[in-house]
């Protein structure tokens, strides 16, 4: 069973468009995260959300929009899609300090 | 402003010796570091970590030093595995910061057998 499952893991889109990627784990834990692996491979944080309330939101373009249905889901929604957007975007849990588990990544492309 | 560096991008060692990795960071109001270890297309996975109240962690191979002083961190790795080729990445967080974890932008190491 997949802790933390995101999907997809890979996309590839044009210019302008809106795209999701879905994030869900089954580990319980109350508080979620989306990250941004740049093209220099840092790791930024983008979002939390601790029992489907923001808790974090960094310096992030309102074209990127977090959706928390329920503590266990955290999907990221992007409309208006730009070259720069294109990174490896990982969603990942916690339940205390330090235990976060991360989701394999989705390599957004954008051509 | 990147308040945690590690500086170098990569690292090769031969099976069987020690691996270093270094960390450095600028916030003096982190308290708690952690090291995650990434594979290829896999997310990052937690390895180890250390409070600010600690200098020394260890868990198996691997063992964390921290300096406060010089606001430095170490991993060390030993005896290296050719397994433990991968990316590592030094994080660090403060209290009250809804764990939120800065990132550094991670050393790829390499075990040559």
């Amino acid at each position: 069973d997949t802790a933390v499952s995101q999907t997809p893991k890979y996309l590839v889109t044009q210019m302008g468009n809106d795209k999701s990627i879905k994030c869900e784990q089954n580990l319980g834990h109350d508080t979620m995260y989306w990250y941004k692996q740049d093209s220099k491979k840092f790791l930024k944080i983008m979002f939390s959300y601790n029992n489907k309330e923001l808790i974090i939101n960094e310096t992030v373009p309102n074209r990127f929009s977090p959706k928390s249905p329920d503590k266990a889901h955290l999907n990221l929604h992007i409309n208006s899609l730009e070259l720069g957007d294109s990174a490896v975007y990982f969603c990942a849990s916690s339940r205390r300090e330090g235990g976060y588990t991360f989701g394999s990544g989705t390599r957004l492309t954008v051509v | 402003d990147q308040q945690v560096k590690q500086n170098s991008p990569s690292l090769s060692v031969q099976e069987g010796r020690i691996s270093i990795l270094n960390c450095d960071y600028t916030n003096s109001m982190f308290d708690y570091f952690l090291w995650y270890k990434k594979y290829p297309a896999e997310g990052p996975t937690f390895l180890i970590s250390i409070s600010s109240i600690k200098d020394k962690n260890e868990d198996g191979r691997f063992t964390v030093f921290l300096n406060k002083s010089a606001k430095h961190l170490s991993l060390h790795i030993v005896p290296s595995q050719p397994g433990d080729s991968a990316v590592y990445f030094c994080a660090a967080s403060e209290s009250g910061s809804a764990r939120q974890l800065t990132f550094g932008s991670g050393t790829q190491l390499t075990v040559l057998p």
